[in-house]
């Protein structure tokens, strides 16, 4: 069966203090690995996908990277408005075009 | 383009009482999907629909029907709500290309009580 799980569950960071959040993935095969952000109120928006281990994509003050076994998604430098939750999620290659998601990482950035 | 719109986007119903939550996207995407999100649980699928005509249970299905009324519309039913399905709903829709991204609607906010 498809996991996914994202720690930590909550991130209180100060503005410019710049950290990662972790996905960790088991499935039989992927196909992708996604991240969305979610504003409070709001549908999730997408960010980025990944394909293969060792890729990289980056916009703004984000970068996430991908191995084998998990994704991290590194915030540079952060500013207040990049607080919301971030979502990961992956689609398996026999998963007929479903996605399993995590349960978030809710980020805090303060002035 | 709208991209997914979704109504209504608050819905209060008591025990039992039946409705239906719509969903529309002008991207002419094939699949369309229903989730719910609740606190601490992240996004669980609930109905999956690959293409129109054709439906495919999610991981929690049970206690809701769907409709694929066309390619871009994509309805969802609870026929006798219960408090369990208190939770906010996320229609999305897949762009089947290179990206295989997922575009949300607005969601709507269900209160059973």
């Amino acid at each position: 069966e498809d996991q996914v799980t994202q720690s930590p569950e909550a991130l209180r960071l100060q503005e410019g203090e710049s950290s990662s959040l972790n996905c960790s993935y088991t499935v039989s095969g992927l196909r992708g690995l996604f991240w969305y952000r979610q504003d409070p109120g709001k549908g999730p928006e997408f960010l980025f996908t990944l394909y293969s281990a060792g890729e990289e994509k980056e916009k703004e003050r984000l970068k996430a990277t991908l191995t084998k076994k998990e994704s991290f998604l590194h915030i540079t430098a952060p500013k207040p408005e990049d607080s919301a939750t971030y979502l990961c999620a992956v689609r398996a290659t026999d998963s007929w075009g479903k996605f399993q998601f995590g349960a978030g990482t809710q980020v805090v950035v303060t002035p | 383009n709208a991209g997914v719109t979704q109504t209504p986007k608050f819905q209060v119903l008591k025990t039992g009482q039946s409705m239906t939550l719509q969903c529309a996207q002008d991207m002419n995407h094939n699949s369309m999907y229903w989730y719910r999100q609740d606190p601490g649980m992240g996004l669980r699928l609930i109905y999956y629909s690959a293409s129109e005509g054709t439906t495919d249970k999610g991981e929690v299905p049970n206690g809701y029907n769907v409709s694929r009324l066309n390619k871009r519309e994509f309805s969802l039913r609870l026929e006798s709500a219960a408090p369990s399905q208190t939770s906010v709903y996320f229609c999305a829709s897949r762009d089947s290309g290179m990206a295989d991204t997922q575009y949300f609607g607005p969601g709507t906010r269900l209160t059973v009580l």
